[in-house]
């Protein structure tokens, strides 16, 4: 089955840094990717995700960027404010299996500190 | 918090007891999902339904059993055979389409915790 690694665990950035969180997948048949965001006590909402038919996607302040080559994505948030604190956690599915049976990484605490 | 509801939000069992974690949908989704979240190890999936009395396993299922009796509902079994069952465990619903794209948002509920005495 499909294997997710998230790189890295914690992230302490400064206000208006940016942050980058890496994944890698081991399924090269996967081809959808998205990227959620647990902010504190709430749950897991998706912020961003990427198919494999495209490189790069783009949403104001976060990108996510995808190389099937090397099975690898991430996610490159700029100006990072302090609402972007939160657990972040990569997936990978094979959409065309059907639905989503996703394969999520081990996720990665953020905080950007003022 | 509107779209999908999971109860109770805190649950306390002890050693050798079943317990029940509902979960109640009402945005006519027609796929279902048990994730468990533990420090450090993401979201796994426990089990996963598409359809109305049909489900899957996920990668770790053993301890747990699940029905999808109507739709809307979900509900998650935590047996005595779970050996670690001490965990926060979220529910989640897609629709559920297949093709090359068909890969949908999933819509999690708040999550419970179960803490086992």
């Amino acid at each position: 089955g499909e294997n997710v690694e998230q790189h890295p665990s914690t992230l302490s950035v400064q206000e208006g840094d940016s942050a980058v969180i890496k994944c890698t997948y081991s399924d090269s048949a996967s081809n959808y990717f998205p990227w959620y965001k647990q902010e504190l006590g709430k749950r897991p909402q998706l912020i961003i995700d990427i198919r494999s038919n495209v490189g790069e996607k783009k949403d104001q302040r976060i990108a996510v960027t995808l190389n099937k080559t090397a099975k690898h994505f991430s996610l490159h948030i700029t100006e990072t404010q302090p609402e972007d604190s939160a657990v972040y956690f990569c997936a990978a599915s094979w959409a065309a299996g059907g639905g989503n049976k996703l394969t999520f990484g081990t996720g990665t605490q953020l905080k950007v500190e003022l | 918090d509107g779209g999908i509801t999971q109860s109770p939000k805190y649950l306390f069992r002890k050693e050798g007891q079943n317990v029940t974690l509902s979960c109640e949908q009402n945005l006519n989704h027609d796929a279902m999902y048990w994730y468990r979240q533990d420090p450090g190890q993401g979201l796994r999936l426990i089990y996963y339904s598409q359809i109305v009395n049909d489900f899957q396993k996920g990668d770790i299922a053993e301890g747990y059993s699940v029905s999808r009796e109507k739709k809307e509902s979900f509900p998650l079994t935590v047996t005595s055979a779970q050996k670690n069952p001490t965990a926060f465990y979220l529910c989640a619903s897609s629709i559920w389409r297949t093709g090359v794209f068909g890969a949908n948002v999933l819509t999690f509920g708040a999550g419970s915790r179960l803490t086992v005495l």
